[in-house]
C-alpha cells in the first residue's frame, strides 16, 4: 500500500525554525517527484514546493523562497522542508504528496497524499 | 483571491447532480494545462478523484467525471450520495506564474 506520513509539526515562534519529515512507503520513492502542499486555517489548499527523483531541480511558491527549503533522502525514502523565518501566516497543515507523471497525457498531478501535520507559528 | 475561481459552496439532495465549475485563465487552464479535481473531507488526505480533466483513478466511483473547455473545468458527481460530502479543490499549472495552483474549494453539502 502505497502510504505518506508526515511528522515534524508544532509550536514555533515567529522567525523560529521547523523541520518537517515525510515517510513514504510502498513504491520506489527514488523515482517520483514528490511534493508539500499546506492549508492555513479556514483556507483553500496551497502548493508550497516540488523536488526532482535525484534532488537536481527545485520548486516554491513565491511566498516561502529564500525561507524553505524541500529536501529529500532516497534511501531512506523521505521527504523533508526546512521552514526558516516563520510567520504567523506560515500557520498550516502541512500535506506531503507524490507528484505522479501520466505518460499518456503528458502531465503530473499529485496522486497519493498523506494526511498532515499541523504547524502553528505564534508567540 | 485564487487564480482558479470556484463557488464557495455547492448543495444536492442524495441521487441528484451536482457540478462544480472552475474558471481560469490564458495562463492556466487556457493554456492547456491539465486540470485536476481533490475530494478533502475535513481532518483527512486529500483524494484524486479526477486527473488529466477527464480521467478517473481506479477505485472512483464512475459517478464522478470531469470535463474542461477553453478556459474552465468542471466536476460533476451524479446519484450523490451522503459520502461525497467534502471539499473540493481544482488543480492547475499556470505559466505565467510558473506555480501549480489550486482552486479556492468548494464545500458540497448533501441534503
Amino acid at each position: 500500500e502505497v502510504q505518506l506520513v508526515e511528522s515534524g509539526g508544532g509550536l514555533v515562534q515567529p522567525g523560529g525554525s521547523l523541520r518537517l519529515s515525510c515517510a513514504a512507503s510502498g513504491f520506489t520513492f527514488s523515482s517520483y517527484w514528490m511534493s508539500w502542499v499546506r492549508q492555513a486555517p479556514g483556507k483553500g489548499l496551497e502548493w508550497v514546493a516540488n523536488i526532482k527523483p535525484d534532488g537536481s531541480e527545485r520548486y516554491y511558491v513565491d511566498s516561502v523562497k529564500g525561507r524553505f527549503t524541500i529536501s529529500r533522502d532516497n534511501v531512506k525514502s523521505s521527504l523533508y522542508v526546512q521552514m526558516n523565518s516563520l510567520r504567523a501566516e506560515d500557520t498550516a497543515v502541512y500535506f506531503c504528496a507524490r507528484f505522479y507523471y501520466y505518460a499518456s497525457g503528458s502531465y503530473y498531478s499529485m496522486d497519493v497524499w498523506g494526511k498532515g501535520t499541523t504547524v502553528t507559528v505564534s508567540s | 483571491q485564487s487564480v482558479l475561481t470556484q463557488p464557495p459552496s455547492v448543495s444536492g439532495a442524495p441521487g441528484q447532480r451536482v457540478t462544480i465549475s472552475c474558471t481560469g485563465s490564458s495562463s492556466n487552464i487556457g493554456a492547456g494545462s491539465a486540470v485536476h479535481w481533490y475530494q478533502h473531507p475535513p481532518g483527512t488526505a486529500p483524494k484524486l478523484v479526477i486527473h488529466g480533466n477527464n480521467n478517473r483513478p481506479s477505485g472512483v466511483p464512475d459517478r464522478f467525471s470531469g470535463s474542461k473547455s477553453g478556459t474552465s473545468a468542471s466536476l460533476a458527481i451524479t446519484g450523490l450520495q451522503a459520502e461525497d460530502e467534502a471539499d473540493y479543490y481544482c488543480l492547475a499549472l499556470d505559466i505565467s506564474l510558473m506555480s501549480w495552483v489550486f482552486g479556492g474549494g468548494t464545500k458540497l453539502t448533501v441534503l
